[in-house]
């Protein structure tokens, strides 16, 4: 029962193009969310997180935007650097002490 | 100065072995995980402690038993290995509750053959 899904395995991308990762939900009583970034032989680190009384959020290049009513999610990266090329994970989780459910995570690719 | 660390970072065994995996974390937090990414990718939390009282138990088989004996310290041990228990292990901290910000360590590649 995959509760937060990424549907796209990869992505490939121009360097200075937007990246666009999408990741959908099925649970309505997730109210956080979050995406990692893991390079290989690297944990995963924290990229950015939203709200659910939010519909966007921005840092430096990085914006996630979330539509509640799609249950849907995307990270935009823009301008894309080859730097970016790792495996992004969605997250979400539900209020209280409920733990982190993760996405299987999407491959981007950024060419020179 | 290594935030979330684990050792070994690549583990080769036989079935039937008994094998433990070590975390640390110097950052203070109160909360620590151990998740497990398997074959097809997903993460999953397989237990969570926090200040060394376990707080999460995620239907892991019992042959694996998390120790925490103090709260920058969580420790994986896996009895009887199987095959099905080769995956990536990651730790992690957190500050607070078991759904904020989340620190992981590098992974540990558990093969068993």
């Amino acid at each position: 029962d995959q509760q937060v899904k990424q549907n796209s395995p990869s992505l490939s991308v121009q360097e200075g193009r937007i990246s666009i990762l999408n990741c959908d939900y099925t649970n309505s009583m997730f109210d956080y969310f979050l995406w990692y970034k893991k390079y290989p032989a690297e944990g995963p680190t924290f990229l950015i997180s939203i709200s659910s009384i939010k519909d966007k959020n921005e840092d430096g290049r990085f914006t996630v935007f979330l539509n509640k009513s799609a249950k849907h999610l995307s990270l935009h990266i823009v301008p894309s650097q080859p730097g970016d090329s790792a495996v992004y994970f969605c997250a979400a989780s539900t209020p209280g002490n409920t733990p982190l459910v993760f996405g299987k995570g999407t491959r981007l690719s950024v060419i020179a | 100065d290594t935030a979330v660390s684990q050792t070994p970072k690549y583990l080769v065994t036989q079935m039937g072995n008994d094998k433990s995996i070590k975390c640390e974390q110097n950052l203070g937090h109160d909360t620590m995980y151990w998740y497990k990414q398997d074959s097809k990718k997903f993460l999953k939390i397989m237990f969570s402690y926090n200040n060394k009282e376990l707080i999460i138990n995620e239907t892991v088989p019992n042959r694996f038993s998390p120790k925490s004996p103090d709260k920058a310290h969580l420790n994986l041990h896996i009895n009887s290995l199987e095959l099905g228990d080769s995956a990536v292990y990651f730790c992690a901290s957190s500050q607070g509750g078991t759904n904020e910000k989340l620190f992981f360590g590098s992974g540990t590649q558990l093969s068993v053959l």
